[in-house]
């Protein structure tokens, strides 16, 4: 069976420190990744996703960046973290050509 | 561009009844799928039911089930016989058959009282 894997599950990071969230998925190859973050009063926000190794879409333009070194990791960093990057972030997958979107546990980040 | 409506910030049952949750959708794609999430206070999202455009008949998975009208372009959830674990914020989502393009409403939290 398959199963994802994020962490860390929470983190408290001052401003302008840089950050790294890893997701990793088990039990299938070449999924479709995604890396959300749930905003108050907006449900959840695609960020980015990617269809394979070093394909990345973004979204929204914003201090994130993304990056997928294997096949069944997916790498959310940023340089210089702002205020306004607390939140829930939560990493998905999906296999190719179907619709259904497994998710991850989550990752509080807190940015004080 | 695709956009998901969910009109009930908060909606409380009494356990034992149905709910209905409400999800409304606009899309200029022939083909989509629609999805209920559910997300406890943990804050994992749980994949609840999904519908494809296409399907003539209403999904259904245990104490779920999807009415959905495509004429109407709604999506509604119906959880019947609530328990108190259904307690959370339920997502309605919308994504294209290549798992793109994937759109979430705001939620709704539902509260079951006993």
């Amino acid at each position: 069976s398959q199963t994802i894997h994020q962490w860390p599950a929470t983190l408290v990071q001052p401003v302008g420190s840089p950050l790294s969230l890893e997701c990793t998925v088990e039990g299938t190859s070449n999924p479709n990744l995604y890396w959300y973050r749930q905003a108050a009063g907006r449900g959840l926000q695609l960020l980015f996703y990617s269809v394979g190794i070093g394909q990345i879409s973004s979204e929204v333009p914003q201090n994130l960046s993304a990056s997928r070194p294997q096949d069944r990791q997916f790498i959310l960093s940023s340089k210089k973290l702002l205020l306004s990057d607390s939140g829930f972030y939560l990493c998905a997958w999906s296999r190719d050509r179907d619709n259904e979107q497994y998710f991850g546990p989550g990752t509080r980040l807190t940015v004080t | 561009a695709q956009k998901i409506t969910q009109t009930q910030p908060g909606m409380f049952v009494q356990e034992k009844e149905a709910v209905t949750l409400d999800c409304t959708y606009d899309t200029s794609d022939q083909s989509y799928g629609l999805f209920w999430y559910k997300q406890p206070s943990s804050g994992e999202m749980i994949f609840l039911i999904y519908q494809g455009s296409y399907d003539e008949q209403n999904a259904t998975e245990g104490r779920y089930s999807l009415n959905f009208q495509k004429a109407r372009k709604s999506a509604n959830l119906v959880i019947s016989a609530s328990q108190l674990g259904d307690s959370a914020m339920y997502f309605c989502a919308m994504g294209d058959n290549y798992g793109q393009n994937f759109v979430f409403g705001p939620g709704t939290r539902l509260s079951v009282l006993p």
